[in-house]
């Protein structure tokens, strides 16, 4: 049974425009939150986080919306360039738990169209 | 910036053959992790280890064991390659707590 599901395995969109993408999660300790992106040949490279005592995080581009009630957290990237074409990963972590140990959701494939 | 290196980019190995899967860091993480990426699966943790000769078992650790004897290095181990075990193996480390993982470039082993 996945604990972080990411139902969307492939998104499109056109450069300059929002890429929304989505991840929703069973496991209610789950108190951390990353998104990871990942390019052919290279492993996952760490883009933005957020801690369950927050909604919302910013970083340039790319925005993190927590909806804890929910269970749902979504990545936006405005505006989207070509170069975001990737696999995205969300995965989350419970903080309880000795290591520091994710749980991975099973990727989203964006691609941005020039 | 945080190197984790994975010894072999592409490798090819046998059914039943014993296989070695080498990582090291260069930033003195206590946590170090083995994961294996498949299709939509995303990636799912085999082991991890906290500390130096310490390990504890994922959510896929059959087939597998682990070797953590110095601090940087973390080492994957088949036992007795398998055709499922056709993959991509993934290395990372990070420092607790709840800092970001940083992986390695992987390694696409292949089990013929």
């Amino acid at each position: 049974d996945q604990q972080v599901k990411q139902n969307s395995p492939s998104l499109s969109v056109q450069e300059g425009r929002i890429s929304i993408l989505n991840c929703d999660y069973t496991n209610s300790m789950f108190d951390y939150f990353l998104w990871y992106k990942k390019y052919p040949a290279e492993g996952p490279t760490f883009l933005i986080s957020i801690s369950s005592i927050k909604d919302k995080n910013e970083d340039g581009r790319f925005t993190v919306f927590l909806n804890k009630s929910a269970k749902h957290l979504s990545l936006h990237i405005v505006p989207s360039q070509p170069g975001d074409s990737a696999v995205y990963f969300c995965a989350a972590s419970d903080g309880a738990n000795a290591g520091n140990m994710l749980t991975f959701g099973g990727g989203t494939r964006l691609m941005v169209k020039p | 910036d945080v190197k984790v290196t994975q010894s072999s980019r592409y490798l090819v190995k046998r059914t039943g053959e014993k296989v070695f899967l080498e990582c090291v860091q260069d930033m003195d993480h206590e946590n170090m992790f083995w994961y294996r990426q498949d299709p939509g699966l995303g990636l799912r943790l085999i082991y991890f280890s906290y500390d130096v000769k310490m390990k504890e078992k994922g959510d896929i650790p059959e087939g597998y064991s682990v070797s953590r004897e110095k601090k940087e290095r973390f080492s994957l181990i088949l036992e007795s390659a398998s055709t499922n075990q056709t993959s991509m193996y993934l290395c990372a480390s990070s420092r607790p707590p709840n800092q970001p993982q940083h992986f390695g470039d992987g390694t696409r082993l292949s089990i013929l």
